[in-house]
């Protein structure tokens, strides 16, 4: 069945820092892949999603890019601000249809002054 | 143009009840799936509803069950509650059609306890 991993948190950086989220995935096919953020006591939001291989996902300063050899889709972001402190989730939707999500475990983002 | 609407949004219930929670997608979204959200699994699929027909269920006991009426409003039904139970039950909802971008839109949830 489709699986995703991505790197354990927390994750503690200082504001202005470059980050880098890993996320790998297993899927038969072509899936759809995509980041979800999660602020505290809040639902989950899409941050930004790619739908082909080599697509490059872009939002609020983060990318990431669909990786199809390495089975990839690392999230990036050049310079984090305190307010981007949350949970992140890498998501894989296949292309059987309908609507189900396969998430990551999720990783805690904590920006510090 | 609302969210997707959950309630309640908290809830304490003891075990051996059984527990009803709602969802309003968004105005115009025709699918709505429900996911359960745990410290120890993480985000899991429970189960998804388009047109008040079930399209779709993830692997959790038969004591978990859900339906969706005409006007889009899901619930989902958890009978004869486990301690391990306890969880933010989140809701999501996705455009339909040509509306449709790959997104789903969720609630803010509905936080379980079971003691």
């Amino acid at each position: 069945g489709n699986s995703v991993t991505q790197m354990e948190g927390p994750v503690t950086l200082s504001e202005e820092a470059f980050l880098t989220i890993n996320c790998t995935y297993t899927a038969t096919g072509y899936p759809s892949l995509f980041w979800y953020v999660q602020y505290p006591g809040e639902g989950l939001q899409l941050l930004l999603k790619a739908t082909k291989a080599d697509d490059k996902g872009s939002n609020k300063g983060f990318e990431a890019t669909y990786r199809k050899e390495t089975t990839s889709f690392h999230l990036e972001k050049g310079s984090v601000q305190v307010s981007d402190s949350a949970v992140y989730f890498c998501a894989l939707k296949d292309t059987g249809g309908g609507n189900k999500l396969t998430f990551g475990t999720g990783t805690q983002l904590k920006v510090e002054l | 143009k609302a969210g997707v609407t959950q309630t309640p949004r908290y809830l304490i219930k003891t075990r051996g009840q059984q527990v009803t929670l709602s969802c309003s997608p968004i105005s115009g979204h025709r699918s709505v799936s429900w996911y359960q959200q745990t410290p120890g699994q993480g985000l899991q699929f429970l189960f998804e509803y388009f047109s008040e027909t079930q399209r779709n269920k993830g692997n959790f006991p038969g004591r978990f069950s859900g339906r969706q009426f005409s006007n889009s409003r899901s619930e989902m039904n958890v009978s004869t509650l486990e301690l391990g139970d306890s969880a933010l039950y989140l809701c999501a909802s996705e455009p339909s059609g040509a509306g449709r971008t790959g997104e789903l839109f969720f609630g803010e949830g509905s936080r379980l306890t079971v003691l």
